[in-house]
């Protein structure tokens, strides 16, 4: 079975630093590429960073550019989401998604970690 | 940057009816489009790639159409489980936006 298990969310201060993981199985991990999208309380989906499966290519969505720091360890079959200057708008569940190739769509996710900025 | 809409925001529909959601992009973005179904609580789950390519393990009443800029997903004969809310993403340039998402709830 392909699966994604994210962990790391928790009660962050603003200002302050977490960092999320996401363990993959079940499928060739380095032939993917991965996501992070996040979705506020009560709101829509919001993609915020794509790492291709060899690390060459990496985006990330404006409101992040500067703060998060995405990256994988293929070895590891493991992604992760360096997050820095939390603020409360970034709190919201993470999810990581695999790109699942054609045109990139995103076709196994995990289950989500709640990350709280708050004081 | 590319951006999403959706229409409507919200529908409410019975058992059996055939709903159809509109997705428009704010430039052509070819076929890069993928909608997703999203129960409360859960991860959102992929349901069509390249704007009508059905996943695999999806229903057959699910089904989309389009190119370029406007998209449609229709759900023909609503079934209990697909009352749900429904976002378009697109993959076509970064960044990859979702759609604002649309809520079919139970008339």
């Amino acid at each position: 079975e392909m699966l994604l298990v994210e962990s790391g969310g928790g009660l962050v201060q603003p200002g302050g630093s977490l960092r999320l993981s996401c363990a993959a199985s079940g499928f060739t991990f380095s032939s993917y590429s991965l996501n992070w999208v996040r979705q506020a309380p009560g709101k829509g989906l919001e993609w915020i960073s794509y790492i291709s499966g060899s690390t060459r290519t990496i985006y990330y969505t404006d409101s992040v550019k500067g703060r998060f720091t995405i990256s994988r360890d293929n070895a590891k079959n493991s992604l992760y989401l360096q997050m820095n200057n939390l603020r409360a708008e970034d709190t919201a569940v993470y999810y990581c998604a695999r790109g699942g190739g054609v045109n990139d769509a995103l076709d196994i996710w995990g289950q989500g970690t709640m990350v709280t900025v708050s004081s | 940057d590319i951006q999403m809409t959706q229409s409507p925001s919200s529908l409410s529909a019975s058992v059996g009816d055939r709903v159809t959601i509109t997705c428009r992009a704010s430039q052509s973005i070819s076929r890069f489009l993928h909608w997703y179904q999203q129960q409360p609580g859960k991860a959102p789950k992929l349901l069509l790639y390249a704007a009508s390519s059905l996943q695999s393990g999806v229903p057959s009443r699910f089904s989309g159409s389009g190119s370029g800029t406007n998209f449609t997903l229709t759900i023909s004969g609503l079934q209990p489980q697909d009352f749900a809310t429904y976002y378009c993403q697109q993959s076509y340039s970064t960044p990859f936006p979702f759609g604002p998402g649309t809520k079919v709830d139970i008339k």
